[in-house]
C-alpha cells in the first residue's frame, strides 16, 4: 500500500496552461506538504497545511494554489505554467505540525515547453 | 530559502569502504532527518533524531544529533552498490511555522 501518492508521475505542457497535481495519503497524518526540487536537487518548501489551514506559504507566486478538501488529500494547482515552473513536485506528509517524521510521495515531474 | 550546509557534496567511493556526512547550521534545531533520494523517486526517511547526542542506527546506517543541536552526522559502514543515491539532511524548528530546512545533499556513488 502506497503511504503518499501523486498523480501524474509525468506532466508535460506548453506554457501558459493550467495544470493541477493531486496529492494522497493514507497515512492518517493531519500535516501535509508541497516541495519543489529544482535542477539542482535543492528541495523547497512551497505550502503546508494542517486539518485543512494553510500553515506555510514560502513566498510562492500567487499562480501556484494549493488545495486541501479533507486532511488526506492536498492538490497543487498552477495557472499560466512558465518555463521558470518546470521542476519535480513532490508531496509529502507527517503526523502533526511537530509530529517530525515526515514522509514523501513519488513526485511529480513537470516539464514546461 | 533558507538551505542546510551538506558536506560533502559527492563522494566516489569503492564497495566495502564506510561513509561519513555531515549536516550544519547556524540555528538550533530539535529534529533532524536523514532521506535517500534515488533517481525518479521520492526522498525515503532512513533515520529520525529527536534529542541532542542522541545516536540512531538503522542497519549499517548511523546518525547522529549534534549536541549543539547545531549538526547532524550520518555514517554508512561496509557500502554497497545500492547505497548510491543522493543523500539529504533535514531539520525541522518547533517554533513558528515547524517547518523543514533541507541540506543541499551529498551525492554518493559506489564502485563495485
Amino acid at each position: 500500500d502506497t503511504a503518499v501518492s501523486q498523480t501524474p508521475k509525468y506532466l508535460v505542457t506548453q506554457m501558459g496552461n493550467d495544470k493541477s497535481i493531486k496529492c494522497e495519503q493514507n497515512l492518517g497524518h493531519d500535516t501535509m506538504y508541497w516541495y519543489k526540487q529544482d535542477s539542482k536537487k535543492f528541495l523547497k518548501i512551497m505550502f503546508s497545511y494542517n486539518n485543512k489551514e494553510l500553515i506555510i506559504n514560502e513566498t510562492v507566486p500567487n499562480r501556484f494554489s494549493p488545495k486541501s478538501p479533507d486532511k488526506a488529500h492536498l492538490n497543487l494547482h498552477i495557472n499560466s505554467l512558465e518555463l521558470g515552473d518546470s521542476a519535480v513536485y513532490f508531496c509529502a506528509s507527517s503526523q502533526d505540525l511537530g509530529g517530525r517524521e515526515q514522509y514523501f510521495g513519488p513526485g511529480t515531474r513537470l516539464t514546461v515547453t | 530559502g533558507q538551505q542546510l550546509n551538506q558536506s560533502p557534496q559527492s563522494m566516489f567511493i569503492q564497495e566495502g569502504e564506510d561513509v561519513s556526512m555531515n549536516c550544519t547550521s547556524s540555528s538550533i534545531f530539535n529534529t533532524w532527518l536523514w532521506y535517500k533520494q534515488e533517481p525518479g523517486e521520492g526522498p525515503v526517511l532512513l533515520i529520525a533524531l529527536y534529542k541532542a547526542g542522541e545516536l540512531t542506527s538503522n542497519g549499517r546506517l548511523t546518525a547522529q544529533f549534534g549536541i549543539t543541536r547545531k549538526d547532524s552526522f550520518l555514517n554508512i559502514s561496509a557500502s554497497i552498490p545500492s547505497d548510491v543515491g543522493i543523500y539529504f539532511c533535514a531539520g525541522q524548528d518547533l517554533r513558528g511555522t515547524y517547518k523543514y530546512i533541507f541540506g543541499t545533499g551529498t551525492r554518493l556513488k559506489v564502485l563495485a
